[in-house]
């Protein structure tokens, strides 16, 4: 069975500053790695989809690398702006599991002004 | 343009009724999806639907049923509503490809339907 964990929980941080966020996996036997935020009220917004043969994908002031084989994956995001506050969550779809994504539980980011 | 759109946004419904939340796709997908957030914010997948075959998580009850009249909408049916369904419910969809789906796009979801059973 494939359990996604998250940590931080929650992170607080000052504008500006680069923060990185973690998600491990107990299954390594994996297609990909997604990572998502999620708005008070609002569904999921993808940032950043990892292929298991891939180590690592940028966007903008977003990257997100993956080591499938130590199971963790990171999300490094430079230069914090409020705007950036939400949950963040990760997920993998395990080979062999339909086309199911398993969830992390999320890290609440709040960055302050 | 919304590309995942879900209906009803709020549903407040007593237990024991039936009812059930649309969910239409305008993206091309060949795949939808279910997902439940529970109060603890986390989700966990219900189902997985392309037109070849239905995925059911096994902790889904039967009174959960998924029904797609066409490629686009994947509906989701309850029956005889209990007051632990109350959560948001979101859809989601993806397309799928390769061999054993050894390709899958980034999932869209919708906003989410957060159904209230009192």
């Amino acid at each position: 069975k494939q359990e996604v964990t998250q940590i931080p929980a929650a992170l607080s941080v000052p504008e500006g500053e680069n923060l990185v966020l973690n998600c491990s996996f107990t299954d390594s036997a994996i297609y990909n790695l997604q990572w998502f935020r999620q708005d008070p009220g609002k569904g999921l917004t993808s940032l950043l989809l990892i292929q298991s043969s891939q180590r690592e994908q940028t966007s903008g002031r977003l990257n997100a690398s993956l080591d499938k084989s130590s199971g963790r994956s990171t999300l490094y995001i430079a230069a914090s702006q409020p705007g950036d506050s939400a949950t963040y969550l990760c997920a993998v779809r395990r080979r062999n599991a339909g086309n199911m994504l398993t969830f992390g539980g999320g890290t609440r980011l709040m960055v302050k002004p | 343009d919304t590309a995942v759109s879900q209906t009803p946004k709020y549903l407040v419904t007593q237990m024991g009724n039936d009812k059930s939340i649309k969910c239409e796709q305008n993206l091309g997908h060949d795949t939808m999806y279910w997902y439940k957030q529970d109060s603890k914010k986390f989700l966990k997948i219900m189902f997985s639907y392309n037109n070849k075959e239905l995925i059911i998580n096994e902790t889904v009850p039967n009174r959960f049923s998924p029904k797609s009249p066409d490629k686009a909408h994947l509906n989701l049916h309850i029956n005889s509503l209990e007051l632990g369904d109350s959560a948001v419910y979101f859809c989601a969809s993806s397309q799928v490809s390769g061999g054993h789906g050894t390709y899958n796009s980034p999932l869209h979801f919708g906003n989410g339907t957060r159904l209230t059973v009192t």
